[in-house]
């Protein structure tokens, strides 16, 4: 167990809706990154959070966006969901915001019929 | 650009056997360097990290990892594999001047067969 939480598990919807990933970093962890991780494309770096501002952006897509709360958790919103963004989402932390050590959470695997 | 490449995409040993892993590296200076193991429906979990100093590290569940600059490789080794060693395996690179995001190869799987 990494200390990071993830949820929920498993989330089934339809195209052209709106979901919401929540990620819970590990206690003390200030940083909180994102990653898509699908068949084709492999573990791709979406975005990262550090102390509730973003840090640095990967292949995020428009349709995507993310913030980090005081209380440190993160929260991905993927709209307009299209078939291709059916993926395990993985949300990692670490101390601080520079290089260094990432802890992966258990991943919330989307599904979009 | 910064890049990882793992060219064995599956790999199969017997248990007991020895193993490497391989992993190369594009990137301009000296990267920081992970191995994650995948098992299936689960996290990323971290076995073992480079980023200064002896260029040999061990990592956990008895795996180590040798960086050498003139090859720009990372290689994950393991003297005998056990069958709870199956699982996917990501090499990932952080490269300290370009942001603070990581790039992972594509995985190699591993099958362990008795």
């Amino acid at each position: 167990d990494s200390g990071v939480t993830q949820t929920p598990k498993h989330l089934i919807t339809a195209t052209g809706q709106r979901v919401t990933l929540r990620c819970s970093p590990r206690s003390g962890d200030l940083s909180v990154y994102w990653y898509q991780q699908s068949l084709d494309q492999g573990l791709q770096f979406l975005i990262q959070y550090y102390n509730g501002e973003e840090r640095a952006k990967g292949n995020i897509l428009e349709r995507f966006s993310a913030q980090q709360f005081p209380d440190l958790h993160s929260e991905l919103n993927l709209s307009s969901l299209e078939l291709g963004d059916s993926a395990l989402y993985f949300c990692a932390s670490s101390v601080g915001g520079r290089l260094e050590t990432q802890y992966f959470g258990p991943g919330t695997r989307l599904l979009v019929l | 650009a910064q890049s990882v490449t793992q060219p064995d995409i599956h790999i199969t040993v017997s248990e007991g056997a020895s193993l490497e892993l391989r992993c190369n590296y594009s990137y301009g200076a000296t990267p920081y360097l992970f191995w994650y193991v995948q098992s299936p429906g689960q996290g990323l979990q971290l076995l073992l990290k480079y980023f200064s100093g002896d260029t040999l590290v061990q990592g956990i569940k008895g795996f180590e990892a040798e960086f050498k600059r003139s090859q720009s490789s990372f290689n994950l080794r393991k003297p005998s594999v056990h069958w709870s060693d199956a699982a996917e395996y990501f090499c990932a690179v952080g490269a300290p001047d370009t942001g603070n995001q990581f790039y992972f190869g594509t995985g190699t799987s591993l099958t362990v067969i008795p």
